[in-house]
């Protein structure tokens, strides 16, 4: 079995701080991981994956994960958060050989100006 | 390129009624999901297909939901009869391959009265 948790509900940070949003996963083979952000009445939106090579993955609008196997974490990150960053981002999960993805039940960031 | 197009964006329907929610994949995707998300219970996987056929279903709540895809650019979810309880958003997504993200639509808001 596949799991996902977001241990932090809501994120508070200032315009301008760094942004770090939690994920740890649990699943019995390697994983594939993903994040995705959701703004109000849209769907999820891909920022990045990590499938395999380099812990540290780049994606868009600047953020960044960091993939850690003995800790089984997966912790989403930007140097410099905006206020435009502010959404309900969600951590998600699959077994390599698997279709299906697990989600965490998601973090509200809130950026300040 | 277009992403995925979902139709009803709001639904406003009273309990009995049938609904269909349409769902128009990114073309050249050959995995399409259905999805409801609700405060409650979060993301749910409803429905997996794979080049047009129906996978995993074990998501579908009831009897009283189907879905169906008559071809790579068209998929439907039905409810029939429709209760309260079924009010959520439902997503599609789609995919190109094991090891690449889904891409989710705007989603359906669902309110049955």
């Amino acid at each position: 079995a596949q799991s996902v948790a977001q241990p932090e509900d809501q994120v508070n940070v200032a315009e301008g701080n760094p942004l770090t949003v939690k994920c740890t996963y649990s699943v019995s083979g390697n994983p594939y991981l993903f994040w995705y952000v959701q703004y109000p009445n849209r769907g999820l939106q891909f920022l990045l994956k990590y499938i395999t090579g380099d812990n540290l993955v780049k994606g868009s609008y600047g953020f960044e994960a960091e993939f850690n196997k003995s800790q089984t974490s997966f912790h989403l990150k930007k140097p410099s958060a905006l206020v435009s960053d502010s959404a309900l981002y969600f951590c998600a999960v699959r077994e390599i050989n698997d279709y299906k993805l697990s989600f965490g039940a998601g973090t509200t960031v809130t950026v300040r100006a | 390129d277009a992403g995925v197009i979902q139709s009803p964006r709001h639904e406003v329907t009273e309990m009995g009624q049938e609904v269909t929610l349409r769902c128009k994949p990114i073309s050249g995707h050959n995995s399409l999901f259905w999805y409801r998300q609700t405060m409650m219970r979060g993301l749910e996987l409803l429905i997996y297909f794979n080049n047009n056929v129906p996978i995993d279903d074990s998501g579908m709540p009831e009897d009283r939901f189907s879905a169906k895809m008559p071809n790579a650019s068209f998929s439907t979810l039905k409810i029939q009869p429709s209760e309260p309880r079924d009010s959520a958003v439902y997503f599609c997504a789609s995919s190109s391959g094991s090891n690449q993200p889904q891409h989710f639509g705007d989603g359906t808001r669902l309110s049955i009265l």
